[in-house]
């Protein structure tokens, strides 16, 4: 099946720092990736989807400037959490859509966030 | 809006034995696609099987089974002979016709716990 990393798996960070995640396709092209978040025992909040050469699309409630999110090539989305604080804290997960006969969503391996 | 019910917190199962695991979903769309993926203690999303609205079968992937009843809006999960690895939380999802971006809506899910 399709695979999809997340780079790092889990960090550590102070408040008042960034922290950049990466999502990749790596072996399929998505146009369209998706940024969700997930806080310990619960399902999973959709972010933002967003959409290679364009913004990203922010569910209501999610700021833009707070997680910013890159979708620079086919292959690559990157969700920046700025001037993180310990609310920010939480495992967020990056999908991939491919195209296809289900057109489903791979999933990466997700990112442990711990702002101190 | 859209709306996926899981009413299970959680279930308990005897190794070797069938557990179906619930799902009910809501939405006004003619066109939608059910899912239900599976998510280990380690993070990953597993995508297990996929019902499309049209589609007149019941899918079915290797031992998992989706019970699709349209006219009841109901997406259950069949797992057949359980094996102490399905230990998992398992999500159900709603893909609608929103667009073209195809985001997924998740249940809060269901933790499967197989006894051996």
């Amino acid at each position: 099946g399709a695979v999809v990393s997340q780079h790092p798996s889990w960090v550590i960070c102070k408040s008042g720092t960034s922290v950049k995640i990466e999502c990749r396709s790596l072996d399929f092209q998505a146009t369209t990736m998706f940024w969700y978040r997930q806080f310990p025992k619960q399902s999973l909040m959709l972010m933002a989807t967003s959409n290679e050469g364009s913004k990203a699309t922010y569910e209501q409630g999610v700021e833009k400037d707070k997680f910013l999110i890159n979708h620079a090539s086919l292959t690559l989305s990157t969700l920046t959490v700025t001037s993180a604080h310990p609310e920010d804290s939480s495992f967020y997960i990056c999908s991939a859509r491919l195209t296809g006969r289900y057109n489903e969503q791979f999933f990466g391996p997700g990112t442990r966030l711990t702002v101190l | 809006a859209q709306k996926i019910t899981q009413t299970q917190p959680g279930m308990f199962v005897q190794e070797k034995e069938a557990v179906t695991l619930d799902c009910t979903y809501d939405t006004s769309d003619q066109s939608y696609g059910l899912f239900w993926y599976k998510q280990p203690s380690s993070g990953e999303m597993i995508f297990l099987i996929y019902q499309g609205s049209y589609d007149e079968q019941n899918a079915t992937e290797g031992r998992y089974s989706l019970n699709f009843q349209k006219a009841r809006k109901s997406a259950n999960l069949v797992i057949s002979a359980s094996q102490l690895g399905d230990s998992a939380m398992y999500f159900c999802a709603m893909r609608g016709n929103r667009g073209s971006q195809g985001n997924l809506i998740f249940g809060k899910g269901t933790k499967l716990s197989v006894k051996p």
